[in-house]
């Protein structure tokens, strides 16, 4: 079964850049179709979807957040990595990682979410 | 403001049967077959329950069932347990450009 562990800074400054990885394990990140998707969570709120890559760098993003962030894919590492540069207090939020077998509101795993405060 | 619309909270008893509703417009839910209900207990992820309206994940009780009419989708979970107390969030593709939305999430209290 895959299994997805976000990892990166639990606090960050206004105007810095987020970072954050998302490390898959039980499966390679280039199996088939499925994509990685970065969701977050703004605190007490409902989910929001960010964007997600596919393994061979094709991207898709939020477009309120696009221009804003890169989602990257590294297949040696079998890892995604999101970037947000110029973050204020509105990205302060719990940021899942999860698999998408397919584009089309399917996320079937999901990482535990890394909390990231922006302050 | 979340894209799709849920009723903030809904209740019912043990052994009740309780229905979500998930309202979008014609260009996501009304216009794709592709939408995804999500249970998400306090501090944990989410978790997918239901999938493409009416599928449901290997694992997932069939006491949890989905539907669509138009623009709204709904969630129905029968004989309420107090395991089901949680979150549950509805998602439709939207799209080329827009992709994927979710709900505002409905908190779903088991009296």
């Amino acid at each position: 079964q895959v299994q997805l562990q976000e990892s990166g800074p639990g606090l960050v400054k206004p105007s810095q850049t987020l970072s954050l990885t998302c490390t898959v394990s039980g499966g390679s990140i280039s199996s088939g179709g499925y994509h990685w998707s970065w969701i977050r969570q703004h605190p007490g709120k409902g989910l929001e979807w960010i964007g997600y890559i596919h393994y061979s760098g094709s991207t898709y993003y939020n477009p309120s957040l696009k221009g804003r962030l890169t989602i990257s894919v590294d297949t040696s590492k079998n890892q995604i990595s999101l970037n947000l540069p110029s973050v204020t207090a509105a990205d302060t939020a719990v940021y899942y990682c999860a698999s998408t077998k397919r584009m089309g509101a399917l996320f079937d795993y999901w990482g535990q979410g890394a909390q990231v405060t922006v302050s | 403001q979340s894209a799709l619309t849920q009723p903030a909270s809904v209740s019912g008893s043990p052994g009740q049967s309780i229905t979500i509703s998930c309202t979008g417009t014609s260009s996501d839910v009304g216009n794709y077959n592709l939408v995804s209900w999500y249970q998400q207990h306090p501090g944990k992820a989410p978790k997918l329950m239901i999938y493409e309206v009416n599928k449901r994940p290997s694992g997932v009780s069939n006491r949890f069932s989905g539907s669509k009419s138009g623009n709204t989708a709904s969630l129905t979970i029968s004989g309420l347990q107090a395991e089901d107390e949680a979150d549950y969030y509805c998602c439709s593709f939207a799209g080329i450009t827009t992709f994927e939305v979710f709900g505002g999430g409905t908190k779903l209290t088991v009296l």
